[in-house]
């Protein structure tokens, strides 16, 4: 079964302390890894699309790579306005446009 | 562009009655997608739609649940009859095959409480 399971659940961080949230997935093939971003009462927005092993995307503080297993989004010096939900999600080789999410991971930065 | 539009943004309603979430995809993107967000499961896909025809529909729940869209400007989702258990966001996003067919546009959501 296509599964994929971020961590941690939650993170802490104060304001210029940078970190990486993890996305390990496990899927038959992988068509494409997807990182969006969510905020309070709204809709996941975009953030990153990745194809193979070790390719890399950056946006500002954020910067997501991927390896076979898993994919990293790494973020550096964040500042308060980072503070969202981090989702993960993969569409896979035989399964169409059918994108499966994680759980995510929720990002606080204090100042 | 607007963005993505669903409606209406809060439903309450009792179980029972029937209930009907409505979406409005960016102008010409050819695929739509409702998901469905809880504590528990987190986002899940229900259905997704290609040029107007449902491509998938192994995500939803029970035959309870239907999804129309007849007409690349309008989809549907209705819950007939609603049980508290269906309380959730349901999410509607849309995106462009040809041109970036990851990028996924969502909607603001429709929370809805069944009593």
């Amino acid at each position: 079964e296509d599964q994929v399971t971020q961590s941690p659940e939650a993170l802490r961080l104060q304001e210029g302390e940078s970190s990486s949230l993890n996305c390990s997935y496990t899927v038959s093939g992988l068509r494409g890894l997807f990182w969006y971003r969510q905020d309070p009462g709204k809709g996941p927005e975009f953030l990153f699309t990745l194809y193979s092993a070790g390719e890399e995307k950056e946006k500002e503080r954020l910067k997501a790579t991927l390896t076979k297993k898993e994919s990293f989004l790494h973020i550096t010096a964040p500042k308060p306005e980072d503070s969202a939900t981090y989702l993960c999600a993969v569409q896979t080789n035989t399964g169409g446009f059918k994108t499966i999410f994680g759980a995510g991971t929720r990002l606080f930065v204090k100042a | 562009d607007a963005g993505v539009i669903q409606s209406p943004r809060h439903e309450v309603t009792e179980m029972g009655q029937e209930v009907t979430l409505r979406c409005k995809p960016i102008s010409g993107h050819d695929y739509l997608f409702w998901y469905r967000q809880t504590m528990m499961r987190g986002l899940e896909l229900l259905i997704y739609f290609n040029n107007n025809v449902p491509i998938d529909d192994s995500g939803m729940p029970e035959d309870r649940f239907s999804a129309k869209m007849p007409n690349a400007s309008f989809s549907t989702l209705k819950i007939q009859p609603s049980e508290p258990r269906d309380s959730a966001v349901y999410f509607c996003a849309s995106s462009n095959g040809l041109a970036n067919y990851n990028e996924q546009f969502f909607g603001p959501g429709t929370r809805l409480t069944v009593l």
